[in-house]
């Protein structure tokens, strides 16, 4: 799986949009963009994935660049609820099935009052 | 709430022990993962079991070894436990073993080795 790289922390206001970024310079054409977060001590929680389209659900949008060598995402209006470690992961297709995804150190937001 | 239960959620244990941890995945999910996660690690996959298969090995130690049994729950043994075992160890399971599902995380067993 592609590396991707990732700030080690960012702060953002509360009711503010985190923008959270995620390099993944060395992406092949058939592996997807993963996000989850751990929010402290608990186990980690999907929030969204996709390929080379942007996405968006109830929890979060991902804006994926058009060379796909970079990735955000975006929590539209951070709580502090939302302090947490995301996480962004590219896995690849392999026709073979799903393995374990690989965690990096992700990047810890605090969302301040 | 995930749907993914594990137990025990503390277990504290002597070194050279063998401990057992379980997990039930959500109904339906015929995938399990396990995860260790320690702080100096971060989280590692362990092993994913598909439909009661061996699917996936990734940083398991040979100590380790886990199972998944018929009703689906899985299990994970650690034995000759070390100082350096002490960690979360999650489980998590999907539907099937598609590479795009998503994973559900269970609370963790926080693993004190003394």
């Amino acid at each position: 799986d592609a590396k991707t790289t990732q700030p080690t922390s960012m702060d953002c206001a509360e009711g503010r949009a985190a923008n959270l970024p995620c390099n993944h310079s060395t992406i092949s054409g058939n592996e997807y963009v993963y996000w989850y977060r751990q929010i402290h001590s608990q186990g980690p929680q999907y929030i969204i994935h996709g390929l080379k389209n942007n996405e968006t659900n109830e929890m979060a949008s991902l804006i994926i660049t058009e060379d796909r060598k970079s990735s955000t995402l975006i929590l539209p209006h951070a709580t502090l609820r939302d302090t947490a470690v995301y996480y962004c992961i590219v896995r690849v297709d392999s026709g073979g099935g799903a393995d374990g995804l690989t965690f990096g150190k992700g990047t810890h937001l605090i969302i301040q009052p | 709430d995930s749907g993914v239960t594990q137990t025990p959620k503390h277990l504290i244990t002597a070194t050279g022990q063998r401990v057992t941890l379980r997990c039930s995945p959500r109904s339906g999910d015929l995938s399990v993962y396990w995860y260790q996660q320690s702080l100096d690690q971060g989280l590692q996959f362990l092993i994913q079991y598909y439909n009661g298969e061996e699917r996936a090995k990734g940083n398991i130690l040979e100590r380790f070894s886990a199972q998944q049994f018929p009703d689906l729950h899985s299990e994970l043994n650690l034995s000759s436990l070390e100082l350096g075992d002490s960690a979360l160890y999650f489980c998590a399971s999907s539907p099937g073993h598609r590479f795009n599902e998503k994973l559900f995380f269970g609370s963790g067993t926080q693993l004190s080795v003394l």
